[in-house]
Formats: C-alpha cells, structure tokens, sequence
C-alpha cells in the first residue's frame, strides 16, 4: 500500500542551527502539507503545497520555515535557525486532490520528531 | 475559525468493554469531522469521517462516530475494545476548505487492558 515515508525519525540539533526534514508524498498525489506537534499540545498545521507553491500557510509558518519540492518526489520542510520552541513531531501529509471527497483524503508520515538543545 | 476539544487525554477500558472518546467542536462554517488514529511509531491514519452526509458514520476497525449538531460533538465509540486498538485518537474539524486545513484536539491515548 502506498505511503507517506519520512526522514529522519528523529534528529537533535543545537538551537541556530538550519534542519531540512523530508518527505516522499505519495507518487500521484499533487497536494502537501506540514503539520507539528509540540509534546502535549495539539496537532497544528503549518502548511500546503500544490503546484510548486504555498496555497496556505498559517501563523505558525513564519520566516524561519520554508518548503519546496527540490524534485519529483521530495518535499521538504526547512527550519533556517533553529530555537527550543521549535522542538515538536513534524508529520507530512499528502493528497490526491483537494476537497471533502474521498479523493481529498490526508495521507501522513509517521513523523519527524525535531529536537532542539 | 473552528477549534477541537477532546476529553480526557488517557481513557482506559478493559478488552470486551465499550469504547467512548469524546470530542466537541466549535466551527463557524458547517463542519467537515475527522477521527484519525495513531499506532505507535506509525503516521496518522484516518478512521472515519463525516462530510455532511449520514450523520452516524462507520470506519475502520468496528469505530463509529455520530455528528449531533446540537451537541456540537462527534463522540468515537466501538462496542467491544480489543487490545489492538491501543492507540492515541485525534479528532479533527476542517471548515469549508474540506481536508486542506485540519485543526486537530489534543488527542486521547486509549488504553486497554486484558
């Protein structure tokens, strides 16, 4: 069955310091999303993607992140520098289309957890 | 602006047992209500939904959940817990959008004991 697949798992890093977390969408899928979770907090979203650009992004989503789809099946998360706030589970999620139908439906990752020191 | 609360962050039951996760929500459009699932070391996986049709909807795994306007909750139930339905359980809301922009609760950790 088709997945999301995310890289790392898990990864440490020092606080200013740049991350970029992968995603592998789904092959026919045309639509991306980032979500986080801070321990103990909600599952927030932070971005979608389609077509080679945002389409939305929240309040959370500010200078220090950026995306992008560097290829055909990559699409990656970058946090630019890095603070202790930032640590949190980073799901991607894809979808085939947008919209309540069964093709709208969100497809995610297991998850990066980001940790920063 | 929509928003989610779900009650209890850890709802333990025994195997055999009935199975209730509550969740409210607070939507200013009609809603568009989601229960995903989270199995250890796994992604979010997609229960069940409810997109303004039947309003008891079925899913996955002998789950259903029942969209009481009224109430403005979308409550999880199974009748009978397995020990494989150990999991974290989120409830989500989107708005007119449909899936794109989830906003989720905080997620309630199932736990079931023999």
């Amino acid at each position: 069955e088709p997945e999301v697949t995310q890289t790392p798992s898990h990864q440490v890093t020092q606080m200013g310091q740049e991350v970029i977390l992968r995603c592998v969408p789904i092959s026919n899928h045309l639509y991306f999303y980032w979500y986080r979770q801070i321990l103990g907090q909600k599952v927030e979203f932070l971005v979608s993607f389609y077509n080679n650009e945002i389409s939305e992004k929240s309040e959370i989503f500010d200078d220090q992140f950026s995306v992008e789809r560097p290829d055909g099946s990559n699409f990656t998360l970058k946090i630019r520098s890095t603070k202790l706030e930032d640590s949190a589970m980073y799901f991607c999620a894809s979808s085939e289309a947008w919209g309540p139908g069964d093709t709208g439906e969100l497809f995610f990752g297991e998850g990066s957890r980001l940790t920063v020191l | 602006a929509q928003s989610v609360t779900q009650l209890g962050s850890h709802v333990s039951v025994s195997e055999g047992a009935l199975v209730l996760l509550r969740c409210n929500y607070s939507s200013s459009v009609p809603p568009y209500l989601f229960w995903y699932v989270q199995y250890p070391n796994q992604g979010l996986q997609l229960l069940l939904k409810y997109t303004s049709a039947a309003t008891l909807v079925k899913g996955i795994n002998g789950f259903e959940a029942e969209f009481k306007k009224s109430e403005t909750s979308f409550h999880l139930t199974k009748p009978s817990a397995h020990m494989s339905d150990a999991a974290e359980y989120f409830c989500a809301v989107s708005g007119n959008s449909g899936y794109s922009t989830l906003t989720f609760g905080k997620g309630t950790m199932l736990l079931v004991s023999p």
